[in-house]
């Protein structure tokens, strides 16, 4: 039982470049997020999708798009990086409304 | 809008010390509320939550925490400190007329001295 699996691991971009990150899940969660985390700053959603075929809009989403592919996968893109979106991003999902999140591994991406 | 502030990024305390976080949340209706602690290169792991209920929340790894409704506040505790405690440690809470959205506060990182 994987969890939340993310995709890369690790990723060192050019500005401009684009990449799209990947999660999956197999908790059968309605629920999925995609956060970044910067020191001193906590968690920071970015998107969100409380069911399949919908997705809105977080705290900080300027310079990313997200597709929600079907009910287990939930894909984060940057069209055209930047050196501020250097981060450690993380999936998460979540259930029935008012449970806990599952988080994934993290994936560090570093823009230069 | 909720807000979560978790005050003191830094926090260390003597290997078998009380550990004390704290976290403090601002919603006029009490959210449900959590913990979670990461470890380094690793995701979030929840330690507790509250939900309804006694308001004294019992988690893994010896952590506690209580939800004070008239301070506004879940602070976390730790009777005895363990080196394996050293980490980050997160406050989140979701709010109760929606329920699935969460909101992270900017953590405390704890460091055990031997």
């Amino acid at each position: 039982n994987a969890g939340v699996t993310q995709t890369p691991k690790f990723q060192v971009l050019k500005t401009g470049q684009s990449m799209t990150l990947q999660c999956a899940q197999d908790m059968n969660h309605n629920s999925m997020y995609w956060y970044r985390q910067d020191p001193g700053m906590g968690l920071r959603l970015i998107y969100y999708s409380a069911s399949e075929g919908t997705t809105d809009k977080g705290e900080v989403p300027n310079g990313y798009n997200v597709s929600r592919l079907n009910k287990r996968e939930f894909s984060l893109r940057l069209e055209s990086a930047a050196p501020s979106q250097t981060s450690v991003y993380f999936c998460a999902t979540s259930g029935t409304k008012w449970t806990e999140a599952f988080f994934g591994q993290g994936t560090r991406l570093t823009v230069v | 809008a909720q807000s979560v502030t978790q005050l003191g990024s830094h926090v260390s305390v003597s290997e078998g010390a009380l550990v004390l976080l704290r976290c403090n949340y601002s919603s006029s209706v009490p959210p449900y509320l959590f913990w979670y602690v990461q470890y380094p290169n690793q995701g979030l792991q929840l330690l507790l939550k509250y939900t309804t209920g006694a308001t004294l929340v019992k988690g893994i790894n010896g952590f506690e925490a209580e939800f004070k409704k008239s301070e506004t506040s879940f602070h976390l505790t730790k009777p005895s400190a363990h080196m394996s405690d050293a980490a980050e440690y997160f406050c989140a809470v979701t709010p109760i007329n929606t329920g699935n959205q969460f909101y992270f506060g900017t953590g405390t990182s704890l460091t055990v001295i031997p």
